[in-house]
């Protein structure tokens, strides 16, 4: 069975720094990975997602992410966070042939002024 | 496109009634998840649907919950009786059916239950 676990549920960084939001997951079948964002009182907003080719993926907002199978990880990063940028975010992993996500428990992601 | 349309947007009720919450998912896509938010559990799936047929229910938590798809532009999920560890946000989410990869999912804005 698929799972993802996000290490750190709440992140703090200044304004103007790098963004780091970790993600490990865990799948027996080559995985399908995302990671949306959530704004305050709103639904989740895709930034972006992996399926095939380059591991390297970038979405929007300026954030990418790296798909690393030996580690099993797809850690978020942004090189300059805004305060914009406040928000949770969560990785996913989706379910093959049933087209399921599981959820990590999301990261709380604080900018500092 | 308007997106994924859940109403109410908030709901505060008693124990013991029932509540009905509603979606309508984007227009073309023919597949319709319900997810439930909690502090303590997180982003919980908790049934889809493709072309209106219920696939996965497996995260139903129990028999007080039931949803249906009457049609391909709307669902609903009901909850008899409710109860107060139903309070969360309830988001509906749709995605452009069960094809070869994996479809993005879009979610709505939420349903804040909030049962006293």
């Amino acid at each position: 069975a698929q799972s993802v676990t996000q290490l750190g549920s709440h992140v703090s960084v200044s304004e103007g720094a790098l963004v780091l939001l970790r993600c490990n997951y865990s799948s027996s079948v080559p995985p399908y990975l995302f990671w949306y964002v959530q704004y305050p009182n709103q639904g989740l907003q895709l930034l972006l997602k992996y399926t095939t080719g380059a591991t390297l993926v970038k979405g929007i907002n300026g954030f990418e992410a790296e798909f690393k199978k030996s580690e099993t990880s797809f850690h978020l990063t942004k090189p300059s966070a805004h305060m914009s940028d406040a928000a949770e975010y969560f990785c996913a992993v989706g379910v093959q042939g049933a087209q399921k996500l599981v959820f990590g428990q999301g990261t709380r992601l604080t900018i500092n002024p | 496109d308007a997106g994924v349309i859940q109403s109410p947007r908030h709901e505060v009720t008693e124990m013991g009634q029932e509540v009905t919450l509603r979606c309508k998912p984007i227009s073309g896509h023919n597949s319709l998840f319900w997810y439930r938010q909690t502090m303590m559990r997180g982003l919980e799936l908790l049934i889809y649907f493709n072309n209106n047929v219920p696939i996965d229910d497996s995260g139903m938590p129990e028999d007080r919950f039931s949803a249906k798809m009457p049609n391909a532009s709307f669902s609903t999920l009901k909850i008899q009786p409710s109860e107060p560890r139903d309070s969360a946000v309830y988001f509906c989410a749709s995605s452009l059916g069960m094809g070869q990869g994996f479809n993005e999912q879009f979610f709505g804005p939420g349903t804040r239950l909030t049962v006293l």
